[in-house]
């Protein structure tokens, strides 16, 4: 089944020590996303890419960087981890034909711990 | 601005009845989509249905409906004959042009047997 992969789901770091998730699709879409979401809110946008065009979201912290090495793999990475980036975090792709008003499908998404 | 607003932190349905999720949002944009999801606690986003500021009719997928009013800015989920499976966090989105899903504040369904 074509789907959107997310490892590791649960991902414990130390304070300051930089963190790599991952996250691949078998879609095939144009568009993968990098969501944050704290307990009990709603998702936030980090950023986006369009193929190979970054799209980071204005109030990003500059502790998040993505990388997109192929159309299948993102990674999301955090350069100091600090206690308030515990969340749980979540990859989508979409297909990237309609501007944006289309359907993402989300991974299972990746827990964060902060110790 | 784009803005969607859930009202509903919580809300008890039996299991076998109907439910009503609700869900208001802003736009000055012309055309848009409204989204609904569900997510479990195991914490997957589960995509549940789709409407077009632009369609005719109310969106339906199974036992999931959309009641678009459009002049009131509302997309109300309609899940009828509820499930035990159906307890989980559901989040109304809005899409603009640019690739951007605007999230409500989710209202938590709980189904009781």
């Amino acid at each position: 089944d074509a789907m959107v992969i997310q490892n590791p789901r649960y991902q414990v770091t130390q304070f300051g020590k930089p963190v790599t998730l991952s996250c691949s699709q078998t879609l095939n879409h144009n568009v993968m996303y990098w969501y944050q979401q704290k307990s009990s809110q709603a998702p936030k946008l980090l950023f986006h890419y369009y193929d190979k065009d970054f799209n980071n979201e204005a109030d990003t912290p500059d502790n998040f960087q993505s990388r997109r090495p192929n159309t299948s793999f993102c990674f999301l990475d955090i350069r100091s981890p600090g206690l308030g980036d515990a969340a749980m975090y979540l990859c989508a792709t979409s297909r990237g034909e309609r501007g944006g008003q289309e359907t993402q499908y989300f991974g299972p998404g990746t827990r964060l711990l902060v110790l | 601005a784009q803005k969607i607003t859930q009202t509903q932190p919580g809300m008890f349905v039996q299991e076998k009845e109907a439910v009503t999720l609700d869900c208001t949002y802003d736009t000055s944009d012309p055309s848009y989509g409204l989204f609904w999801y569900k997510q479990p606690s195991s914490g997957e986003m589960i995509f549940l249905i789709y409407q077009g500021s632009y369609d005719q009719q109310n969106a339906t997928e199974g036992r999931y409906s959309l009641n678009f009013q459009k002049a009131r800015k509302s997309a109300n989920l309609v899940i009828s004959a509820s499930q035990l499976g159906d307890s989980a966090m559901y989040f109304c989105a809005m899409a603009t042009g640019a690739n951007n899903l605007f999230f409500g504040t989710g209202t938590r369904l709980t189904v009781i047997p």
